[in-house]
């Protein structure tokens, strides 16, 4: 099925490990999103690509790298987790005004 | 700075009610909005897009409306059912990003 699959679904972190969430579309779309999703705030932007090699800063970037090394595949990473990136993380594809959006992978840091 | 909100952030109704669903931004420089369902631990399914030259989209039971020089946006629903309970989030497009509201938790009682 075509679509935006993320891995893992879930996840517990202690705070100061380290984690990459991955992303990946069988669209071919160029635009890949990570947002972050918290009680009571709406989804905000992590990071964006707006192509295969490309990466540049959303709303909250701090504390978060992305690569995007093949066109498909969309990587977060948390270098040093922290309790403040307890959150839902969404990734999303884009191409023209579609946007196509993953299930999300709940990410709790204690 | 965008900022997007939505009123109320939840909203109980009777099967069979019509509703309304409001949305505001404060900046009307905007490409397109866009309506938006949440299932619990799902991700987000695009149910309706305004362009900025639009004023209404239409879908089955649901009707949005754009308009910008007053930074609101409405989300109808006809003849509710318990189907319809969702999170119902609207988000407006500029530039590469886009900025969502925190969601209306809509809940319909059979």
């Amino acid at each position: 099925n075509a679509g935006v699959t993320q891995t893992p679904k879930f996840r517990v972190l202690k705070t100061g490990q380290s984690m990459t969430l991955l992303c990946a579309q069988d669209m071919n779309h160029e635009y890949m999103y990570w947002y972050r999703q918290d009680p009571g705030m709406g989804l905000r932007l992590i990071h964006y690509s707006v192509g295969e090699g490309t990466t540049a800063k959303g709303e909250v970037p701090d504390g978060y790298n992305v690569s995007r090394l093949k066109k498909q595949n969309f990587l977060l990473g948390l270098e040093s987790a922290a309790p403040s990136q307890t959150s839902v993380y969404f990734c999303a594809s884009r191409q023209g005004v579609g946007y196509t959006f993953g299930s999300g992978t709940r990410l709790t840091v204690v | 700075k965008q900022e997007v909100t939505q009123i109320p952030a939840a909203l109980s109704v009777p099967e069979g009610e019509n509703l309304v669903l409001n949305c505001s931004f404060t900046d009307s420089a905007i490409y397109n909005l866009q309506w938006f369902r949440q299932d619990p631990g799902k991700g987000l399914t695009s149910l309706l897009l305004i362009q900025s030259s639009q004023r209404e989209q239409t879908s089955g039971r649901l009707n949005a409306s754009l308009d910008k020089s007053s930074g609101r946006s409405t989300l109808y629903i006809a003849a509710s059912q318990p189907g319809d309970s969702a999170t119902y989030l609207c988000a407006v497009m500029e530039g590469n990003d886009m900025r969502f509201g925190a969601g209306t938790r809509l809940t319909v009682k059979p």
